[in-house]
Parts: C-alpha cells; structure tokens; sequence
C-alpha cells in the first residue's frame, strides 16, 4: 500500500481565498482522522470520521473550516475564506479497525498570505 | 481531560551517545502510549507503541521505551543514537474507545559528530 496520500504537498494562496485539501487514507482503514500543526499549538486534531461519517468536530477552529468525507477512500479539508492565521502544515491520518496506531500521510504545508 | 508533556524542547547529543527523551502523561484509565518520529518535511512515523503487557517495549531503529505507571512516564531510549536519528519525537496518548490521540509539543533532537 501507498500510505496515506495527501495533496497538495504545498499550497501557498491568498487571504480570503478557499483552500481544499485532499486525502486519500490506507485502502480499508475505517478511521480517518485531520490534525493541524503549527509551531504555537503542536499537533491538534480536527476532526475524525468513522466509516465515512464525522464523528468528533470539536477541534475545527471555526465555521470557515469544514471536512467531507464522500466515501472510504477520499476526504476534503475545506478552508473558506481562508487568513494569515491558517498557515500551517495539515495532516491527514488513517487508522484500522483493530489497529491502535494511525498512519499519517506527509502533510500539506498551508502558507497563506 | 488527557494531556502529554514532554519537558524537553531541544535536545543536543553526541553521535554515539545514549538518549532519553522524557514523556509524562495525564490520563484517568488504562492509557495507550506512542512515540512518533517527524522528519523534516514529512509526516509521523510510528516507532512504538504500549497499551499492555510488558512495559518494556521495543520499536523500530533500535529504539525503547519503558511504562512506569507510578510516575506516569514513558521515556524513550536509544543506547547509542546514530546521525539519522536528528528529527523531532512526539509522544502521544490515547485510549481502548478513545479515538483522538493527544500529542506532546515535541522534542528536537540534534546530534553533534
């Protein structure tokens, strides 16, 4: 298997614009899980999903972020509008049944400017 | 609320040297313990985990780690740490029925020839 895949690596883009990350976890995996790290605040998790359906949001900072999960082998991150203070680097984790560790996909590095 | 600290910010050693790197966590049932390893520039990568059993566990690239259950610690260790080893260590916890990982804030680890 591939990992977790995410794109893009890199995204650089202007404030007030939207941003759409993408994540594509390990075939079969049925957790799926967006943290967000930034040199302040460390790793924070955003949202988790369970076979495809959200199941804690309380780590989304606010209504501008908001996360999809259209079926098991794809999920969006979407930042709109976007600001400054959303630069970070966004990691998208997957996680199976019966396992206890998450694997993570490399991040994409959010510069907004 | 569970919480992961690593006291440690940055940490020099010498090539060839012993490592340690300490954990404490804060968590009211049977906790699962990880340690992450993050390259620059890539995502986490597992090196071991505790959720029962021998306290001693063993990961990968020769690395250790020890429950100690009376000091709420699992420390990480690494007889003798090799270049490659130059990267950032992310202790996290979670628990059986808790899905969100918390992780610490880190530690950096540099190593001098």
């Amino acid at each position: 298997d591939a990992g977790v895949i995410q794109s893009p690596r890199h995204e650089v883009t202007e404030m007030g614009q939207e941003v759409t990350l993408r994540c594509k976890p390990i075939s079969g995996h049925d957790y799926l899980f967006w943290y967000r790290q930034t040199m302040m605040r460390g790793l924070e998790l955003l949202i988790y999903f369970n076979n495809n359906v959200p199941i804690d949001d309380s780590g989304m900072p606010e209504d501008r972020f908001s996360a999809k999960m259209p079926n098991a082998s794809f999920s969006t991150l979407k930042i709109q509008p976007s600001e400054p203070r959303d630069s970070a680097v966004y990691f998208c984790a997957s996680r199976g049944d019966g396992h206890t560790e998450a694997f993570f996909g490399q991040g994409t590095r959010l510069t907004v400017v | 609320a569970q919480s992961v600290t690593q006291p440690d910010i940055h940490i020099t050693v010498s090539e060839g040297a012993s490592l340690e790197l300490r954990c404490n966590y804060s968590y009211g049932a049977t906790p699962y313990l990880f340690w992450y390893v993050q390259s620059p520039g890539q995502g986490l990568q597992l090196l071991l985990k505790y959720f029962s059993g021998d306290t001693l566990v063993q990961g990968i690239k020769g690395f250790e780690a020890e429950f100690k259950r009376s000091q709420s610690s699992f420390n990480l260790r690494k007889p003798s740490v090799h270049w490659s080893d130059a990267a950032e260590y992310f202790c996290a916890v979670g628990a059986l029925g808790n899905e969100k990982l918390t992780f610490g804030t880190g530690t950096r680890l540099t190593i001098i020839p």
